[in-house]
């Protein structure tokens, strides 16, 4: 199936400071990616919809100048957690939809874990 | 916006026994709806889907079906083996764009 990479895996940073995330598709050209959080025991929440070229979509409730989306190529996608605070701390994952015969089949990154400390 | 319910929220049978997931979702225009198994700190990964033109589809031990007039959808996993132990998610989507999840079921398969 459809390859897609997420880095880093793991990141810890200091409260106030910024944190980049990337989302790549390794195979195939993803005009769409889409960002979720997910914090423990619970489940993936979507942030945002990645669109290549334009701007994101934001979910209610998510700030969309907290969040910084970039989806400058057709083939990755950059998440960016503006001054991060203990609360941002969760896993975050991008997923992106597969293209030819994969159809909408939706593939997810590796995940990143993000400690604000 | 679409809504997704997934019951029950922990499982637990024993090796060798079926069992069932059941989620509900809201947006009759919903069209795809996979399942998900997620180990602790690992992302999601794709074990059946189904799209609304079938009402069922089969994988060895993975089953899905799919009631579109009540708008339902389950996962049946026959002669669970602890490997199985694991989170897993329902989502439901329009031609496979964004995913609304379930909650998640807590699968514990006991040996």
């Amino acid at each position: 199936g459809a390859v897609v990479s997420q880095h880093p895996s793991w990141v810890i940073c200091k409260s106030g400071t910024s944190v980049k995330i990337e989302c790549r598709s390794l195979d195939f050209q993803a005009t769409t990616m889409f960002w979720y959080r997910q914090f423990p025991k619970q489940s993936l929440m979507l942030m945002a919809t990645s669109n290549e070229g334009s701007k994101a979509t934001y979910e209610q409730g998510v700030e969309k100048d907290k969040f910084l989306i970039n989806h400058a190529s057709l083939t990755l996608s950059t998440l960016t957690v503006t001054s991060a605070h203990p609360e941002d701390s969760s896993f975050y994952i991008c997923s992106a939809r597969g293209g030819g015969s994969s159809g909408n089949t939706i593939y997810f990154g590796e995940g990143s874990w993000l400690t604000v400390v | 916006g679409e809504n997704v319910e997934q019951h029950p929220s922990t499982l637990s049978v024993q090796e060798g026994d079926s069992a069932v997931i059941k989620c509900t979702y809201s947006d009759s225009a919903s069209n795809y709806f996979p399942w998900y198994k997620q180990e602790l700190g690992k992302r999601p990964q794709l074990i059946i889907d189904i799209r609304s033109n079938v009402g069922e589809k089969k994988d060895q031990r993975i089953a899905v079906t799919l009631n579109k007039t009540a708008k339902h959808f389950s996962l049946h996993i026959t002669e669970t083996q602890p490997e199985d132990s694991a989170v897993y998610f329902c989502a439901a989507s329009q031609g496979g764009n964004k995913l609304v999840f379930g909650a998640g079921t807590i699968l514990r398969v006991k040996s």
